[in-house]
């Protein structure tokens, strides 16, 4: 029951690289999101999905695009990586029903250099 | 205001002991609440979901109070592996999770 899955686990860039963050879910769920949080700091919701093609800006979305295909996969990408995006990333999903919580993946530590 | 506020802490408390953290939501309309804990550098995990009757887990208790607006959590016997940060969260509608800042814990022996 593999749940929500983030590749990879950790990675340091240079300023200026891009990268895409892996999400992928196999519980059939309709909502994922992106979240990073700072180190001591809460979660701040960078975007989400209702469903596949559906896509939109949360709290702190610059810097960052998402797309959603599939409803298993949600990737964030980060076109020119800045050291102010050096963070720990989560992806969740949940159902489109009410009342249910979300689920979260390990996280993608990121280090821009 | 915030749209949840939870006490940051650290709360301090002896293995054994009883803790109890509350929880406050500003919009009236929220529909479905959760605790969540969250190791140092690990993702949130579901501890679990709050209901309008209140409900028990083991050790832990998560009462309700739409009146009031806040939710609480009870941790009772309190073990060294409790020591974590306590997540408050309040679905709105649909999509709309809004998480509280956390509340740290710390089970000394």
């Amino acid at each position: 029951n593999a749940g929500v899955t983030q590749t990879p686990k950790f990675r340091i860039l240079k300023i200026g690289q891009s990268m895409t963050l892996q999400c992928t879910q196999d519980m059939n769920h309709n909502y994922m999101y992106w979240y990073r949080q700072d180190p001591g700091m809460g979660l701040k919701l960078i975007y989400y999905s209702v469903g596949a093609g559906i896509t939109d800006k949360g709290e702190v979305p610059n810097g960052y695009n998402v797309s959603r295909s599939t409803t298993e996969d949600f990737p964030l990408r980060l076109e020119l990586a800045a050291p102010s995006q050096t963070s720990v990333y989560f992806c969740a999903s949940s159902k489109l029903t009410g009342n249910q919580p979300q689920h979260f993946g390990d996280g993608t530590r990121l280090s821009i250099l | 205001r915030k749209e949840v506020e939870q006490d940051p802490g650290p709360f301090n408390v002896p293995e054994g002991a009883t803790v109890a953290f509350n929880c406050t939501y500003s919009n009236s309309a929220s529909q479905s609440f959760f605790w969540y804990r969250q190791d140092c550098r690990k993702e949130p995990k579901l501890l679990m979901s709050v209901y309008s009757s209140g409900n028990e887990d083991g050790r832990f208790t998560a009462q309700l109070n739409r009146a009031s607006q806040y939710i609480s959590l009870l941790i009772r016997d309190s073990k060294l592996s409790d020591s974590a940060t306590y997540l408050c969260v309040v679905n709105n509608y649909g999509q709309n999770f809004v998480f509280g800042p956390g509340t740290r814990l710390s089970v000394l022996p």
